[in-house]
């Protein structure tokens, strides 16, 4: 138990589609991000929420809109995606200013597009 | 932030301390050094952290040298379950976690 759920844990999708990823924490943090991990790639940053406001979007395409209602839930909206996008998509949440390093992640989404 | 350098992969034996380095030579004074691990197909785990004293937790102990110019993650008796990818991280206090850059990380394979 991470503290850091995500749904699902595997989806498969069509490049027409639209589907969500969902984020859940119950550690109490206030900020949360999305990153992706791309088959032999390291991670990368797509999304920074801090007190439910984005503080960071790296250059991500529209085809990913992201969502945070409140401090414990985040979603990654996903419609018209490519094959490239393929990959495992990651929530993690932490504490801010001196403890914004220590990251909690959750499992992971493992989405194909195919 | 400074960028970091770390072997592509290190094999170690079941039972035997496992002996991680990182050279981060450009490492700014008000920069920690973090390191986290992912063991396959999962998220990344945060291991320890430190700034010039050396830290131990119940993970790991992380030993940096006087300069800063470099640091070794130890385990201190690796099991089987600790073969995963050992990312070491430098970063300023300030902001939030879009200064933690991952890299490619050590592949370290726990032997049995």
């Amino acid at each position: 138990e991470t503290g850091v759920t995500q749904t699902p844990r595997h989806l498969v999708m069509g490049m027409t589609n639209k589907k969500s990823l969902k984020c859940e924490q119950h550690l109490g943090h206030n900020a949360m991000y999305w990153y992706k991990q791309s088959a032999k790639k390291p991670l990368e940053l797509m999304f920074v929420y801090s007190l439910e406001e984005r503080v960071e979007n790296n250059s991500v395409p529209s085809r990913f809109s992201p969502e945070c209602p409140n401090s414990s839930h985040l979603f990654l909206h996903l419609h018209t995606l490519q094959p490239e996008d393929s990959a495992l998509y990651l929530c993690a949440s932490s504490s801010s200013g001196n403890l914004a390093g220590e990251l909690f992640f959750g499992e992971g989404s493992r989405l194909t597009v195919l | 932030d400074a960028k970091t350098t770390q072997p592509t992969s290190m094999d170690c034996a079941e039972g035997r301390a496992a002996n991680l380095p990182c050279n981060h030579s450009t490492i700014s004074g008000n920069e920690y050094v973090y390191w986290y691990r992912q063991i396959h197909s999962q998220g990344p785990q945060y291991i320890i952290h430190g700034l010039k004293n050396n830290e131990t937790n119940e993970m790991a102990s992380l030993i940096i040298t006087e300069d800063r110019k470099s640091s070794t993650l130890i385990l201190p008796h690796a099991t089987l379950r600790d073969t995963a990818v050992y990312y070491c991280i430098v970063r300023a206090p300030s902001g939030s976690a879009r200064q933690l850059t991952f890299g490619s990380g050590t592949q370290l394979t726990v032997l049995p």
